[in-house]
């Protein structure tokens, strides 16, 4: 059973681009959990998603962030005209459901350059 | 709102050593609570988690934690560290409960430095 898969694991942008962040969770999970790390910092929860559905934003940036997690495919975190301040690592997590085990299981992570 | 305090930024501890990495948390609700470790470039990985039950929580890699809830701490203890347990440690909570917001509230972490 392959783990949550993120992809790319780095990223490079200019100032003003776009990124996007992929996370392909566990097998049978259908919630995802979108964390970012500066540096030197602990993780800070950004969104959590369902299927089609967003749960809980309270951690995302007003502006500029947008996530979503389609029937079909990955979940996406995207990031527009990014700033050197969006810098970081940001991790995806997925469990099976929010009332088993509690647990989520981390990917390896996008590491995110802003030049 | 929750919050975490990782009260260690960095623990040197010497290989076979006993090592306590200690986890304090604030909270107006019923918690879960988490210990995450991760090595360089990685991701995280769980080492153990209390849900209820017994306040003393056995996880892998031969680590443990005990629950105490007057005291609101949660620290993570081993007897004997292996150079391989360097790595960054992380506390985490969650609110506890059914109905309970999932998302994990870390703390700092914690940078534990095993040396022969």
């Amino acid at each position: 059973n392959a783990g949550v898969m993120q992809n790319p694991r780095h990223l490079v942008r200019r100032r003003g681009q776009e990124a996007r962040l992929r996370c392909s969770p566990m097998k049978g999970h259908s919630h995802v959990y979108w964390y970012r790390q500066l540096p030197e910092e602990g993780l800070k929860f950004m969104v959590y998603l369902q299927k089609e559905n967003i749960i809980d934003e309270s951690g995302m940036p007003k502006e500029r962030f947008s996530a979503e997690f389609p029937k079909e495919g990955p979940s996406i975190l995207r990031i527009q005209q990014v700033v050197r301040g969006d810098s970081a690592a940001y991790f995806c997590a997925s469990s099976p459901g929010a009332s088993e085990g509690y647990e989520q299981y981390f990917g390896p992570g996008t590491r995110l350059t802003v030049t | 709102a929750q919050s975490v305090t990782q009260l260690d930024s960095q623990v040197p501890v010497f290989e076979e050593a006993p090592v306590e990495l200690r986890c304090n948390y604030s909270s107006s609700v019923s918690v879960y609570l988490f210990w995450y470790v991760q090595y360089p470039n990685q991701g995280l990985q769980l080492l153990l988690k209390y849900l209820s039950g017994s306040t003393l929580v056995k996880g892998i890699n031969g680590f443990e934690a005990e629950f105490n809830k007057s005291q609101t701490s949660f620290h993570l203890r081993k007897p004997s560290v292996h150079i391989s347990d360097t790595a960054e440690y992380f506390c985490a909570v969650s609110d506890g409960g059914h109905t309970g917001r999932r998302a994990l509230t870390f703390g700092s972490g914690t940078r534990l430095q095993v040396q022969p």
